[in-house]
Parts: C-alpha cells; structure tokens; sequence
C-alpha cells in the first residue's frame, strides 16, 4: 500500500480562513518535508520537520511520529497560498529514498 | 551557499530519439545525488540516486540511466524516448542520506 498518504485531495477556502493538510505515513519515519509545488512544477521548501512543531510566518508544521501523521497549518490564508502542497518522507529503516504524497490542491475563494 | 543548476529548463523530442538532461552541485563536495520524476497529474517518485562519483543505483526502471561522471554533476539520459517518458524531472542533493533534500528549478520534457 501506499506509504504517504495526504488529505484532503483538495481544499477550497475563503480568503482569511485557516487551513490544515495532512500527511499520514505507514512506515516507520526518520524525516519528513514539506513542499509548495508553483504551477511550473519546481518545488519551494516549506519545512523539514522529522519531529515536534516549526513556525515559518504564517505556517506551522507538526510532526507526531508515534501517531504517524504530520501536518501543514495554514492562518489567515491568502490568494498568494493557492497551489499544491507535497509532504514527503525518508523511511527509518536509513533509505536515500523520498517517497512523496500525492499532494492536496489548496485554492482560495477570494 | 550551495547553488543546484538544471539544464535545459525544457525540452520537445521525438519519440526515439536520444536524451541528456543535467545537474549541477556547487558549493558542497561529496553529496548525495538524486533523479526524481513527475508525469502530469502524477506523483513525485525517485528515479535514481548516488552517494559517490561512479556509483548509481536504480530506484525505478523507466528505460532510463544515470550516471555521475564528477563529485558535483548528475547526468539523466536514454538512447530512445518513449512517449511515457514526458514529465517533470528533478534534480537533488543531500548532506547524507535521511537529512534535508534540496531541489533543482527541474525541466519539462515533453516527448511528440
């Protein structure tokens, strides 16, 4: 089955709502990372959080690895956050692979 | 600062011909290297990575090769393109393996 699994597929908010994405794996975790895919299709690291919770404006991530899940808390969303939003994991058992979800398509009612 | 640079940044081809996409690393000696594609619509999934120059190991079988002819370039290449081979590749680095990867700005290969 599928290691790395993201919810929702998509999200549509209004403008000033908060949004939370998903990402809930089934292996056993050593890091995890999250990426603002633009629409060209280069990615913008967002963070790299094997554990706990980091800030970054207005983007919080948290990682529980006993529960196996990560989050992307978005606040007070804007147009500019519309886009897609990858999580992905390196699996504990020392892999050099990433395996990537398949991403949540977040846009924004204006 | 460590710079990743991709070339091309796109490229139409014809089915058969050949292909050679590259990846450049500056800024950190001896880091791991790593392929990823993406066909539209598709999931991001590794192709290829490399923890040393000369050694490369296949992740997914796409009728693909990689090599690394220097500690600071990746090269992607095929002798006959299929049209399954259209997508987005990526291209990138990490200290070691399981810590923080970063990205090249990728290339669109579209295969008529």
């Amino acid at each position: 089955g599928q290691q790395v699994q993201q919810s929702p597929a998509s999200l549509v908010l209004q403008e000033g709502e908060n949004a939370e994405l998903q990402c809930n794996f089934s292996t056993s975790l050593n890091s995890m990372q999250w990426f603002y895919q633009r629409p060209g299709g280069s990615l913008v690291s967002l963070f790299y959080n094997p554990s706990g919770t980091k800030h970054s404006g207005r983007l919080t991530s948290t990682t529980v690895i006993k529960e196996r899940r990560s989050s992307l808390h978005i606040s007070s969303s804007q147009t500019t956050d519309s886009g897609t939003y990858l999580c992905a994991l390196s699996p504990g058992t020392g892999s050099n692979r990433l395996t990537f979800g398949k991403g949540t398509k977040f846009s924004l009612i204006p | 600062a460590q710079t990743i640079h991709q070339w091309p940044v796109a490229e139409i081809k014809a089915v058969g011909s050949p292909l050679s996409l590259g990846c450049t690393i500056k800024g950190k000696s001896s880091p791991n290297l790593y392929w990823y594609w993406q066909a539209t619509g598709g999931t991001l999934q590794q192709l290829f990575y490399s923890i040393t120059v000369g050694q490369v190991e296949s992740v997914v079988q796409l009728n693909l090769s990689a090599s690394r002819p220097k500690d600071d370039q990746f090269i992607l290449s095929t002798e006959k393109l299929l049209l399954s081979h259209s997508g987005f590749y990526l291209c990138a680095w990490s200290l070691t393996r399981n810590t923080e990867v970063f990205f090249g700005k990728g290339t669109r290969l579209t295969v008529v």
